[in-house]
């Protein structure tokens, strides 16, 4: 079944660069999109359409993808940043929508 | 402000049911598909069902179809999801999110970009 590969954890100090991966067969044709989640609360989108920031998400977050990796950046990242974040994209047969599995973000 | 309010969420017992409901203001329901997802305690994101806005398209995640039901009321601006032959493997949070995109379609490019703060489900004797 199709899936989305994501690191289950990344670590960075205050004002440091995170990275976090997303790899999947179907991204060099499908657009990825970005969630975080802090504890207790619903997901919030943060990147769409590989690298486009809703209104209201900081300049600091961004997207970029090439090839079967799309890759979520937090540039100077900060304590409030830490949380999970999901990658998803939609597949190419049933089922239509798919998550990665989640990367915590642990700020040191 | 859009606003998805899940309810319904409860202790279940193995093998029986349970009916969650949503309910959307802030947007034009009947302009946008819906969706369910779960999060089991601790672990990630898991995409359930969703359902086009005319409910002409729906689709379910391997783990449910044939257990689970998903309906919406455009008159009510409701969205439902009729649990049948519960399992503890179901236990988890349930958010409806709005899709933004009014179809159900494989290979297409939609989000979901308003979630509900979800109802919890636990399957247990």
């Amino acid at each position: 079944s199709f899936e989305l590969t994501q690191p289950p954890s990344v670590s960075v100090s205050p004002g440091q660069t995170a990275r976090i991966t997303c790899s999947g067969d179907t991204l060099p044709k499908l657009y990825a999109y970005w969630y975080q989640q802090r504890p207790g609360q619903a997901p919030v989108v943060v990147i769409y359409k590989d690298s486009e920031r809703p209104s209201g998400i900081p300049e600091r977050f961004s997207g970029s993808s090439s090839g079967t990796e799309a890759t979520l950046t937090i540039s100077g990242v900060q304590a409030e940043d830490e949380a999970d974040y999901y990658c998803q994209s939609s597949h190419t047969t049933d089922p239509y929508v798919v998550f990665g599995g989640g990367t915590k973000l642990t700020v040191l | 402000d859009v606003n998805l309010v899940e309810s319904g969420g409860g202790l279940g017992q193995p093998g029986r049911s349970l009916r969650l409901s949503c309910v959307a203001s802030g947007f034009i329901f009947d302009d946008y598909a819906l969706h369910w997802v779960r999060q089991a305690p601790g672990k990630g994101l898991e995409w359930v069902a969703g359902v086009s806005w005319n409910s002409g398209t729906i689709g379910y995640a391997d783990s449910v179809k044939g257990r689970f039901t998903i309906s919406r009321d455009n008159a009510k601006n409701s969205v439902y999801l009729q649990m049948n032959g519960l399992r503890p493997e179901d236990t988890a949070f349930y958010y409806c999110a709005k899709s933004t995109d009014s179809y159900l379609e494989v290979a297409a490019d939609y989000y979901f970009d308003f979630w509900g703060q979800g109802t919890l489900v636990t399957v247990s004797s």
